[in-house]
């Protein structure tokens, strides 16, 4: 079985500080892994993917998640947030054919 | 115009009715889903085509029917809603590459059963 794992439901971080939100999998192989963001009222963006390669992936607005195999961690980082990165973030693996599993999400408040 | 749009956005209804909500998407992709989002459960799958006349069931499909009538439009019926049904429900589309990843989502219907 697959799962994914998101161990914070709310973070709360000063606008201009340094942000990491956990994921973490379990999965019998590599997986392919994602981030996505989610804003009020709307659908969820995909900001990031790992598949095989690098294991720091860039992705859109600053963040970057590292894939660690060793701790079957896939943390997504940004060096400054911004008021603007206020949402809720869901971390998803693709793991056995057509089963993408999405971890139950971590809301982030920014505050001033 | 969005890429995925969803309709209604928002439904009240009484239980026993039967319900549809509606998508379609302008991305020319393949492949369609529908999820369901619970607090504290994330988003699961109730329903993907791959392509027309293309259905797979989910991990959720009890209650529920799907009909993908064209590359474009992908629906989701409950034929007999009941109030655990109520829930946000999103459509959602990838392209073949995607490694069954969903890509584009729409805004959501925000569904309740009374």
């Amino acid at each position: 079985a697959q799962s994914v794992t998101q161990p914070d439901i709310h973070i709360t971080v000063s606008e201009g500080a340094s942000l990491e939100l956990r994921c973490n999998y379990s999965y019998g192989a590599t997986p392919y892994l994602f981030w996505y963001v989610q804003s009020p009222g709307q659908g969820l963006q995909l900001l990031l993917k790992y598949f095989s390669g690098d294991t720091l992936v860039q992705g859109i607005k600053g963040f970057e998640a590292e894939f660690k195999r060793s701790q079957s961690s896939f943390n997504l980082r940004k060096p400054s947030v911004h008021w603007s990165d206020a949402a809720e973030y869901f971390c998803a693996l693709a793991g056995g054919y057509q089963k993408v599993t999405f971890g139950i999400g971590t809301k982030l408040q920014v505050i001033p | 115009d969005a890429d995925v749009t969803q309709t209604p956005r928002n439904r009240i209804t009484k239980t026993g009715k039967r319900i549809m909500l509606e998508c379609s998407q302008t991305k020319g992709h393949d492949r369609m889903y529908w999820y369901r989002q619970d607090p504290g459960l994330g988003l699961r799958l109730i329903y993907y085509s791959f392509d027309v006349k293309d259905i797979n069931k989910g991990e959720i499909s009890d209650g529920y029917s799907v009909s993908r009538q064209a590359q474009a439009k992908f629906s989701l019926s409950l034929e007999s809603a009941i109030p655990n049904q109520t829930a946000l429900y999103f459509c959602a589309t990838s392209d073949r590459d995607s490694s069954n990843q969903p890509q584009h989502f729409g805004d959501g219907t925000r569904l309740s059963i009374l």
